[in-house]
């Protein structure tokens, strides 16, 4: 299994602003992602953090707006920038490790953020 | 990558044993089926995973038939606390992303009730 730890797990924040997500896991792993998740509806990938370059970015996400570090293999941050209301949300950092035919994915216990 | 469609939500009773259903019509041929299970307020967790046939664990049983275009998720006896949204994903190696990330569907609300 894999621990996973997500700060912060809620903040508040005024409009216009940026907030950084960090997340830590207590091993080294080979993929990193971030989601989100709007209430009550499912989970949309933002993007896949990779180490040592540039994040891969889904359909609809842009680094401008959502710039990830990797530094290693068990850290990454996602900054949410020039928040608005509609960035009101909550942001899961999820790992996995390669290894067989499929792995299974573990889930921090994610960031609910408010933008005001 | 396989869409999977499920029910939006189910209702049970404790003690009974709940069937939750999910459609992939477009399988690949190296795609597995993995489910997860979300309560509120926490990062959703990994069930179970098969291929074919049937898989069983302590939790649950995944029950896949010959032609894979759909599965089962069986829950023995639930309880109260089993009140959650349930995921049902298709995929490869990745899960169906190119490099190795979850496809997220709908899911399934379940409600337990006493």
């Amino acid at each position: 299994s894999a621990v996973i730890s997500q700060k912060p797990s809620r903040d508040i924040c005024q409009r216009g602003t940026s907030l950084t997500i960090q997340c830590q896991v207590d091993s080294q792993v080979t993929m990193m992602f971030w989601y989100r998740q709007q209430p009550g509806q499912s989970l949309t990938l933002i993007a896949t953090a990779n180490q040592g370059s540039e994040a891969t970015y889904e359909s609809g996400f842009v680094i401008d707006k959502f710039p990830i570090s990797r530094p290693n293999l068990t850290f990454s941050t996602l900054t949410v920038s020039n928040m608005s209301p509609e960035d009101s949300s909550i942001y899961l950092c999820s790992v996995k490790r390669l290894g067989g035919a499929n792995t299974e994915a573990f889930f921090g216990q994610g960031t609910r953020l408010t933008v005001v | 990558l396989a869409k999977t469609t499920q029910p939006i939500s189910m209702d049970s009773y404790e003690g009974q044993e709940v069937n939750i259903t999910c459609s992939h019509n477009n399988i690949a041929t190296n795609d597995y089926i993995t489910w997860y299970q979300q309560f509120p307020s926490q990062g959703p967790r990994f069930i179970i995973q098969g291929y074919k046939t049937k898989v069983t664990n302590e939790v649950a049983s995944l029950f896949i038939p010959a032609d894979r275009k759909s599965s089962t998720l069986s829950l023995p006896r639930v309880s109260l606390s089993d009140t959650a949204v349930y995921y049902c994903l298709v995929g490869g190696a990745g899960y169906g992303g190119s490099q190795g990330n979850l496809i997220f569907g709908k899911g399934t609300k379940l409600s337990v009730k006493p």
